[in-house]
C-alpha cells in the first residue's frame, strides 16, 4: 500500500529552524518527483517546493526561497524540508505530495501532514 | 507569476442541483489545469487533470472544461458526499499555483 508519512512538525519561535520528514513506502520512491504543499489555518493550499526524482533539480515558491531547502535520500525513501528563519506566516500544516508520472505537475498522493506553529 | 482566481468562494446548493465552479488564470495556461477535492479533515484528492480528464475512480457527475484562461468544474447532480472545498491548480511550469478554494455545502 502506498504511504506518505509526514513528521517533524512542532512549535518553534520566530527565527528558528525545523526539519520535516516524509517517509514513503509502497512505490519506487526514486522514480517520482516530490513536493511540499502547506495549508495555513483556515486557508487554502500553497505549493512550497519541488524536487526531482534524482534530487538534482529543486524549485521553491518565492515566499520560502532562501529560507527553506528541500532534499531527499532515495536510499531511505525519505523526503525532507529544512526550514530556517521561520516566520509567523509559515504556520501551517505541511504535507508531502507525490507528483504524477503520467501528468507532470499533478499530485496523485498526499501525506497526512505535520503541523508547524511559529510563535513566541 | 500566474495567479489563479476561483469563484465563488463558497456556495450552498440542494441535493440534485447542478453546481458550477469557475477558475480563471491571469495568463493563458493551455489546458494545464487540475481540480482537487478536499473533504473536511482529509487530504486533497485529484478529481480532474488536463482541464477535462476525469481521474480514475471519480464519479461521472464531475466534469471539467475550459482552456487558456477560463475553466469550470461542474457537478451535474450534487450529492451529500460532495460537501468539500474544491481547488483548481495550474501546473506544468513552476510555481504551481492553487486557487483560493470554493467551499461547497448542502442547503
Amino acid at each position: 500500500e502506498l504511504q506518505l508519512v509526514d513528521s517533524g512538525g512542532g512549535l518553534v519561535q520566530p527565527g528558528g529552524s525545523l526539519r520535516l520528514s516524509c517517509a514513503a513506502s509502497g512505490f519506487t520512491f526514486s522514480t517520482y518527483a516530490m513536493s511540499w504543499v502547506r495549508q495555513a489555518p483556515g486557508k487554502g493550499l500553497e505549493w512550497v517546493s519541488l524536487i526531482s526524482g534524482s534530487g538534482g533539480a529543486t524549485y521553491y515558491a518565492d515566499s520560502v526561497k532562501g529560507r527553506f531547502t528541500i532534499s531527499r535520500d532515495n536510499s531511505k525513501n525519505t523526503l525532507y524540508l529544512q526550514m530556517n528563519s521561520l516566520r509567523a506566516e509559515d504556520t501551517a500544516v505541511y504535507s508531502c505530495a507525490r507528483v504524477s508520472l503520467a501528468v507532470w505537475g499533478v499530485t496523485d498522493h498526499w501525506g497526512q501532514g505535520t503541523r508547524v506553529t511559529v510563535s513566541s | 507569476d500566474i495567479q489563479m482566481t476561483q469563484s465563488p468562494s463558497s456556495l450552498s446548493a440542494s441535493v440534485g442541483d447542478r453546481v458550477t465552479i469557475t477558475c480563471r488564470a491571469s495568463q493563458a495556461i493551455s489546458n494545464s489545469l487540475a481540480w482537487y477535492q478536499q473533504k473536511p479533515g482529509k487530504v486533497p484528492e485529484l478529481l480532474i487533470y488536463a482541464a477535462s480528464t476525469l481521474q480514475s475512480g471519480v464519479p461521472s457527475r464531475f466534469s471539467g472544461s475550459g482552456s487558456g484562461t477560463d475553466f469550470t468544474l461542474t457537478i451535474s447532480s450534487l450529492q451529500p458526499e460532495d460537501v468539500a472545498t474544491y481547488y483548481c491548480q495550474k501546473y506544468k511550469s513552476v510555481p504551481w499555483t492553487f486557487g483560493q478554494g470554493t467551499k461547497v455545502e448542502i442547503k
